[in-house]
């Protein structure tokens, strides 16, 4: 099956900071999401992005479907960001997300 | 838009026992939602694919007999776990597919419920 790895594992910031989280994955995909799954184990809708590049505030994605990897990039981070944060991929319409194992980003103040 | 709700949130029962746990699609029509389970500090791992009308699909290595699925109408999914025992202990996280109610978007993109937290003593 397709492989997803997300990097780094583990991300400290300092309350400001500006990051970059990277997904990669080992085939073609058409469906590709980034999740934020807070203390209460909620997964947050990011971004749906199978390709392009998109912005919602401080959050921006961009997906390079052709060399297989997604980037999210954080901006200005705050407490608040602090969390799990996931990629998923699928390979055909409506197929099921098969997930990387998550960068874990604490945000200090 | 595109909100999906769990019943219970956490629950925890006997070994032995069968536990329920509820999907549901509150603003759109999902014809196919997901179950995962996640252990702790893992990732989500996907468990079975449940279509409307139709029998789950369970991913190698999930009994079949053990987690039973029925997604009897396209706002609802159920997951029973029966004969618990304190393995089966883990966080149950459902998923419903659709599009985003209001501004349209994609029909692949999934959303996902609360999670259920269930512990078997």
């Amino acid at each position: 099956g397709i492989q997803v790895e997300q990097s780094p594992p583990d991300l400290i910031l300092q309350e400001g900071a500006n990051s970059t989280l990277r997904c990669n994955f080992s085939d073609s995909v058409n469906n590709l999401q980034w999740f934020h799954q807070n203390p209460w184990g909620q997964l947050i809708n990011l971004f749906y992005i199978p390709s392009g590049t998109k912005q919602n505030g401080r959050l921006s994605a961009t997906t390079v479907a052709t060399e297989r990897y997604s980037l999210l990039y954080i901006s200005s981070s705050q407490t608040t960001d602090s969390g799990v944060y996931f990629c998923a991929v699928a390979i055909a319409a409506g197929n099921k997300l098969t997930f990387g194992g998550g960068t874990r980003v604490l945000v200090k103040p | 838009g595109a909100v999906v709700s769990q019943h219970p949130s956490w629950v925890i029962c006997k070994s032995g026992t069968s536990v329920k746990i509820e999907c549901r699609s509150l603003d759109f029509q999902a014809t196919t939602m997901f179950w995962y389970r996640q252990f702790p500090k893992q990732s989500l791992m996907l468990m079975a694919t449940s279509n409307e009308g139709s029998k789950a699909t369970y991913e190698q290595g999930v009994e079949k007999d053990k987690f039973l699925i029925n997604h009897a109408s396209l706002t609802l999914s159920t997951l029973t776990v029966t004969s618990a025992h304190p393995e089966d202990s883990s966080f149950y996280i459902c998923s419903a597919r659709g599009r985003a109610s209001a501004s349209g978007g994609s029909y692949n993109e999934q959303f996902f419920g609360p999670g259920t937290r269930l512990t078997v003593l």
